[in-house]
């Protein structure tokens, strides 16, 4: 089982809809939980950061953790064109905080 | 404008030719790490530094080597680079290392090594 997993997608979307992009992580112990926007050619952005159970607001994305599933996921709200990248979970390793290991991303496509 | 610079963004060199990637941040930062990037695979750890004269082995260290001898630059260094260290190369840079700070990571613009 791979540490960190994501659909690789393609995921497509209209313009305007929902996109929802998810993560699974197999370290029972990790705490902080990164979303990195990562567009083509491009080198990675911070999205949202995570370590709480629940969901964090940040415009119009929201991040949702749930330690007890090991899930994360990404909701990205009335989605753009310009939203069209990959997009990259990252956890932190409970035993040794200092190691973050990313996973392979999704690629997301949103159709005008 | 504060930023993490790599140099040189692409290369092209031959097997066994030694080569040196440079890393600078101007952010202060304690933190530094080097990733390589290959499809279907994400972004894989290197090595990291904690802070000056501090460094250690990520996922995939094999067939590289730094240095952290100043706080703002981290080098990469390919000692005898072979075809399957073709990829694209990311250096990274936080405030801090651990967890509990929750410190986003800032990225170089990449480098693209191809080793023929």
């Amino acid at each position: 089982q791979k540490e960190v997993e994501q659909n690789s997608g393609p995921l497509s979307v209209p313009e305007g809809a929902i996109a929802s992009l998810n993560c699974t992580y197999s370290d029972r112990g990790s705490q902080s939980f990164f979303w990195y926007r990562q567009y083509s050619g491009k080198s990675p952005e911070l999205i949202m950061f995570i370590y709480s159970n629940g969901d964090k607001e940040d415009g119009r994305f929201t991040a949702q953790l749930n330690k007890a599933s090991q899930y994360v996921s990404l909701l990205i709200r009335d989605s753009q064109p310009s939203d069209s990248a990959t997009y990259l979970c990252a956890v932190n390793r409970e035993t040794s905080y200092d190691k973050v290991i990313f996973g392979p991303g999704t690629s997301l496509s949103v159709i005008p | 404008e504060a930023q993490v610079t790599q140099n040189p963004r692409y290369l092209i060199t031959v097997t066994g030719k030694k080569l040196t990637v440079t890393c600078s941040q101007n952010m202060n930062h304690e933190y530094m790490s080097w990733y390589r990037q290959d499809p279907g695979l994400g972004l894989r750890q290197i090595y990291y530094s904690m802070n000056v004269e501090v460094t250690d082995k990520g996922d995939v260290p094999e067939g590289y080597k730094v240095s952290r001898k100043e706080k703002r630059n981290f080098p990469l260094i390919l000692e005898s680079p072979s075809p399957n260290q073709t990829s694209l190369y990311f250096c990274a840079s936080s405030l801090y290392g651990d967890s509990t700070s929750n410190q986003p990571q800032h990225f170089g613009d990449g480098t693209r090594l191809s080793i023929l």
